[in-house]
């Protein structure tokens, strides 16, 4: 049972254009939150994170947002570059404070990015 | 700043073979892990250790086994290599647990293993 879901494959849009990658997760003990990018022939990179006591988090041109009740987040790109070009992975942890494991992170399945210039 | 450094990165077995993947990280993490990627499965993780000395099964840990002896060492061993272990793998690390601000994981660039 996947307990995070991307369930978009891939997203192609324009450069300029806002990015936005959407994840489900379905795990209620699931209170971090955090988004990788990962290019070809590379290890993944951490992007942003957000914890549960927040419903937003913005880094530069990144933004993401998290709907508790709706089991949801989002990451927004805005201007999209070429260069973010990559396979986004969305995660998620329990952060231990109520006796979950915060070791381990459950990822997604990933989600292509294409910008176009 | 080599980060997360793993050896081999590229690897061709028959089924059968053993094999060890070496993980090494220069930065003091207390935390280190092993994820594999398939396509269309995401990372799924294998074994973790919390420190020196100690490890843990994670998602996926059938047919693996690991060793963290050295702090800054994580070894991803296969016993009798099979087809099904066709896979990317990973090895990350960590400062603190990933469930807190500052414990983002640190990943190596990946090692491609083929079982035939």
């Amino acid at each position: 049972d996947q307990q995070v879901k991307q369930n978009s494959p891939s997203l192609s849009v324009q450069e300029g254009r806002i990015s936005i990658l959407n994840c489900d997760y379905t795990n209620s003990m699931f209170d971090y939150f955090l988004w990788y990018k990962k290019y070809p022939a590379e290890g993944p990179t951490f992007l942003i994170s957000i914890s549960s006591i927040k419903d937003k988090n913005e880094d530069g041109r990144f933004t993401v947002f998290l709907n508790k009740s709706a089991k949801h987040l989002s990451l927004h790109i805005v201007p999209s570059q070429p260069g973010d070009s990559a396979v986004y992975f969305c995660a998620a942890t329990d952060d231990g404070k109520s006796g979950g494991s915060n070791y381990k992170l459950t990822f997604g399945k990933g989600t292509l990015l294409t910008v176009n210039p | 700043n080599a980060g997360v450094t793993q050896t081999p990165k590229f690897r061709v077995l028959k089924t059968g073979q053993s094999m060890t993947l070496l993980c090494a990280q220069d930065m003091n993490h207390e935390y280190m892990y092993w994820y594999r990627q398939d396509p269309g499965m995401g990372l799924r993780l294998i074994h973790y250790s919390v420190g020196e000395g100690t490890t843990a099964k994670g998602e996926v840990p059938d047919g693996y086994n690991v060793s963290r002896l050295k702090k800054q060492n994580f070894l991803l061993g296969l016993e009798s290599a099979a087809p099904s272990q066709t896979s990317v793998y990973f090895c990350a690390s960590s400062p603190i647990p990933t469930g807190n601000q500052g414990g983002e994981l640190f990943f190596g660039e990946g090692s491609r293993l083929t079982v035939l």
